[in-house]
């Protein structure tokens, strides 16, 4: 069964500064596909980015990146520029190939702090 | 506009008062599950259904059903509720596998559920 720890229950980051989520997971997997998902306090659960562990190339979407560690098994999810509207809880999330599920991690808690 | 639906949104019951939470999705997706949330666990399946007739057990199955009859349509039974039900609940919908896009799912809007 495959495992996604996200070992930072809280953070917090300046308007305009940078912040890093850290996420692992554990997989015997060769091909998954990972995820960063965003929930405001409006509950809505909002994809920001995903990865597929085959390529090698780190995703962006804008102000958000990932560092993807295949080896590691580390899924990091940058913000850059951070904004007010970026409040929210992240969840990192796994896939297998086949899709038939998506296991969470427990979340981290991001304040941007005017 | 693509989007999956869930009703209701908030719902108070009593323990053994059986409920069925509705999801319906327009973007004809092949697979559908649901999950509940709950504080410092994240999001955890409950079913999963990769196409009509099809489903299967996720992680925390105990008390609850689900069918598929329909593709759009994928509703959640409790029949005998308990107050460790109590949660929030979202269903998902994505693609199967064959597409890029595989894995990526879309939730609803969740349904906040209070078992007393």
């Amino acid at each position: 069964a495959q495992t996604v720890t996200q070992s930072q229950p809280e953070m917090s980051v300046q308007e305009a500064e940078t912040v890093t989520l850290s996420c692992t997971y554990d997989t015997s997997e060769s091909n998954y596909y990972l995820f960063w998902y965003k929930q405001p306090p409006s509950r809505q659960m909002i994809l920001v980015i995903r990865q597929e562990a085959y390529k090698q190339q780190n995703a962006t979407e804008n102000r958000f990146s990932v560092n993807f560690q295949k080896a590691a098994k580390s899924f990091s999810l940058k913000i850059s520029d951070s904004q007010l509207g970026d409040t929210a809880m992240y969840f990192c999330a796994f896939s297998s190939e086949s899709a038939r599920q998506l296991t969470f991690g427990s979340g981290t808690q991001l304040t941007v702090l005017p | 506009e693509a989007q999956v639906t869930q009703n209701p949104r908030y719902l108070i019951t009593v323990t053994g008062k059986k409920l069925t939470v509705t999801c319906s999705q327009n973007m004809n997706h092949e697979y559908m599950s649901w999950y509940r949330q709950d504080p410092g666990l994240g999001l955890r399946q409950i079913y999963y259904s990769m196409n009509v007739e099809v489903t299967d057990k996720g992680d925390v199955p105990e008390g609850y059903k689900v069918s598929r009859k329909e593709k759009r349509n994928f509703p959640l039974i409790l029949e005998s509720p308990s107050p460790n039900q109590t949660s929030l609940y979202f269903c998902a919908s994505s693609f199967s596998g064959g597409t890029r896009r595989v894995g990526e799912q879309f939730f609803g809007p969740g349904t906040r559920l209070t078992v007393l």
